[in-house]
């Protein structure tokens, strides 16, 4: 079974740009999680989707926004991006049948 | 609110030797804990989890933890440490009372573990 995909990889933009990043979870697994992973701040949760609908949200700026597709693959997006906003992004997959979390590679932004 | 302190920035070990990173928790219910660990430039691999039953959990690659409720504690430990286990582990819970949703895992700030030849 494949597992989360994250796309892109790494990917650099300017301050003021927006960016997208997409990922696919496990076959069959509804429930997709995004994660903010920085040296300074750790691994910081920003949403959570089951079924196309948002069921948890972190602490973060409206400039960040998720959304999730009848085929439950997931896309966040970031606007007006600011240097802090350079970071790993993790995505994560999970069924309630076993409850951990399966991580995708993550997509690496550098905001310059 | 629910936390994770690993108290211990970094850990080294020689090879062969035993290794513990540690991991206390605080929620208001009981907890689901989970341990993960990184390896430069990835995401997050699952190690092991404890939802309920025997407190000693066996994992991937030989880890174990053990989950103490008194002391609100969920080591990780390997009886003999290899130098390919270095890399960045994190520890993780989730309040199961609370009715938290799947996804949202409060994690600790990780313990970079290196073991030497």
């Amino acid at each position: 079974k494949a597992g989360v995909t994250q796309t892109p990889r790494y990917l650099i933009k300017t301050r003021g740009q927006q960016v997208t990043l997409s990922c696919s979870p496990i076959s069959g697994h509804r429930s997709v999680s995004w994660y903010q992973q920085t040296p300074g701040q750790g691994l910081q949760f920003l949403f959570e989707y089951f079924s196309e609908t948002q069921r948890n949200k972190g602490n973060f700026p409206g400039r960040f926004s998720g959304r999730q597709f009848s085929n439950s693959r997931s896309e966040m997006n970031v606007s007006t991006l600011e240097l802090g906003d350079s970071a790993l992004y993790l995505c994560a997959s999970s069924t309630q049948e076993t409850g951990e979390l399966f991580f995708g590679e993550g997509s690496r932004l550098t905001v310059l | 609110a629910q936390s994770v302190a690993q108290p211990e920035d970094q850990v080294n070990v020689a090879e062969g030797n035993p290794l513990t990173v540690k991991c206390t928790y605080s929620v208001s219910g009981n907890p689901y804990l989970f341990w993960y660990v990184q390896y430069p430039n990835r995401g997050l691999q699952f190690l092991l989890k404890y939802i309920t039953g025997d407190n000693l959990v066996k994992g991937s690659y030989g880890f174990e933890a053990e989950f103490n409720k008194s002391q609100t504690s969920f080591h990780l430990k390997k009886p003999s440490a290899l130098v390919s286990d270095s890399a960045l582990y994190f520890c993780a819970v989730r309040d199961r009372n609370r009715g938290s949703t799947l996804g949202r895992l409060y994690f600790g700030r990780g313990t970079q573990l290196t073991v030497w030849p």
